[in-house]
């Protein structure tokens, strides 16, 4: 059974820093793996995706990494700034109709 | 193009009562997906249609859980009778690709609040 692990739950740090959020899973036999940013009350945005034959995908100050023999990715989000502040989600496609396994989530604020 | 949109934004029902709750997916994406997130929990996978049929039920929690989408266009989900937890969030998403026809990227609704008294 997949599990999926975002640790810490929390994160706040000043503007301007650059940070690593982490996501760990147990199986490693994936299609892809998504990250996700969601304000308070609203839906998911699907930043970026990451197919299993790729090890990179990169998005403005965004760049997030997959290791899928150590069941790691991480989001990379250069030069932080207060609108980067959201919940930040990873989800993992194990193969089975799209079928996305969750992490909780860490939830990002980024102090002016 | 419009995104998937969900009705209602927010439920408030009382035990023992039915609600429905419905999703337009974006045009022409063939896939919809429900998924619910429970207060401390992780979001988690409840259906998946593909047109018309039920591709995946094997989320759905129990059969007081009824998902619909007639004519492949938009899908309804009703909950009855419902219980106390079945509070939550419930998200529908959308994907046009299908496996190995694409990249299975998922488009997510903003998602229905149903707080059960």
């Amino acid at each position: 059974k997949q599990e999926v692990t975002q640790i810490p739950a929390a994160l706040s740090v000043p503007e301007g820093e650059n940070l690593v959020l982490n996501c760990s899973f147990t199986d490693s036999a994936i299609y892809n793996l998504q990250w996700f940013r969601q304000d308070p009350g609203k839906g998911l945005t699907s930043l970026l995706l990451i197919q299993s034959s790729q090890r990179e995908q990169t998005s403005g100050r965004l760049n997030a990494s997959l290791d899928k023999s150590s069941g790691r990715s991480t989001l990379y989000i250069a030069a932080s700034q207060p609108g980067d502040s959201a919940t930040y989600l990873c989800a993992v496609d194990t193969g089975a109709n799209s079928k996305l396994t969750f992490g909780k989530g860490i939830t990002l604020s980024v102090r002016p | 193009e419009a995104g998937v949109t969900q009705f209602p934004s927010h439920s408030v029902i009382e035990k023992g009562q039915t609600v429905t709750l419905r999703c337009d997916p974006i045009s022409g994406h063939d896939n919809l997906y429900w998924y619910r997130r429970v207060m401390g929990k992780e979001i988690k996978f409840l259906l998946h249609f593909v047109k018309e049929s039920k591709q995946d039920e094997s989320g759905m929690p129990n059969n007081r859980f009824l998902a619909e989408r007639t004519g492949g266009t938009y899908s309804t989900l009703k909950v009855q009778p419902a219980e106390l937890e079945d509070s939550g969030v419930y998200f529908c998403a959308s994907s046009q690709d299908f496996r190995g026809m694409g990249t299975g990227e998922l488009f997510f609704g903003e998602g229905s609040r149903l707080t059960v008294l």
